[in-house]
């Protein structure tokens, strides 16, 4: 287990079409974490997951994005009917909870960017 | 709301030089701050956690403090390297949630 793997890496779409970006964590992890990131601005959380629970969601987060997280593994992203200013970065973060010392140290995967024509 | 923000925005030095990145938020009431590194392009890295009962943390060279009533942490890089190039985020958790708020960033540029 290397890391957190996100795919696709890069997806170029015209408006209006659906996207789906897949992350998957290190396997011991049990949060997940979608943020997303536009050039010169830090990452702007979207939503988190503790396994299978979907338990915070941003404002970000409009009726057109849904993200799942079925078995407590992998984790989807989904984006319907794209608009421009959904292009942006999508980073996935996992981490594990040490309840004993309260550290919550995120692992980032390489992001997938999303280019909406 | 609580507001991160980053100073400077871009920092250009020799190698070799010593530096300080700055980090404020607006809410003292956090769980804990993290500094991040990205590379162009890339996924962050986190370099150093400090939990809100803490005053810093050191992992070679670097060494990340925090001064919680004041809103502020910096992290500083001993004898910067070329490598060091990159840009430095700092992000808070606020006692509620799970949700860390992210500063823009610091653009370093380490020149050899």
């Amino acid at each position: 287990d290397t890391g957190v793997s996100q795919n696709p890496r890069h997806k170029i779409t015209k408006r209006g079409q659906n996207v789906t970006f897949r992350c998957d964590p290190i396997s011991e992890h049990n949060r997940l974490y979608w943020y997303r990131q536009t050039l010169g601005q830090g990452p702007e959380f979207l939503t988190y997951f503790q396994n299978e629970a979907q338990l915070e969601k941003s404002r970000l987060l409009s009726d057109r994005f849904s993200a799942e997280r079925p078995k407590g593994s992998f984790s989807t992203l989904e984006i319907q009917r794209t608009e421009q200013g959904d292009s942006a970065m999508y980073l996935c973060a996992s981490s594990r909870a040490q309840f004993a010392t309260g550290a919550n140290v995120l692992t980032f995967g390489a992001g997938s960017r999303l280019t909406v024509l | 709301k609580q507001e991160v923000t980053q100073i400077p925005a871009a920092l250009s030095v020799p190698e070799g030089e010593n530096l300080v990145l700055n980090c404020s938020f607006t809410d003292s009431a956090i769980y804990n701050l993290q500094w991040f590194r990205q590379d162009p392009g890339k996924g962050l890295t986190s370099l150093l956690l400090i939990q809100s009962s803490q005053r810093e943390q050191t992992s070679g060279r670097l060494n990340a403090s925090l001064d919680k009533s004041s809103g502020r942490s910096t992290l500083y890089i001993a004898a910067s390297q070329p490598g060091d190039s990159a840009t430095y985020l700092c992000a808070v958790r606020e006692n509620y949630g799970q949700n860390f708020v992210f500063g823009p960033g610091t653009r370093l540029s380490v020149l050899p």
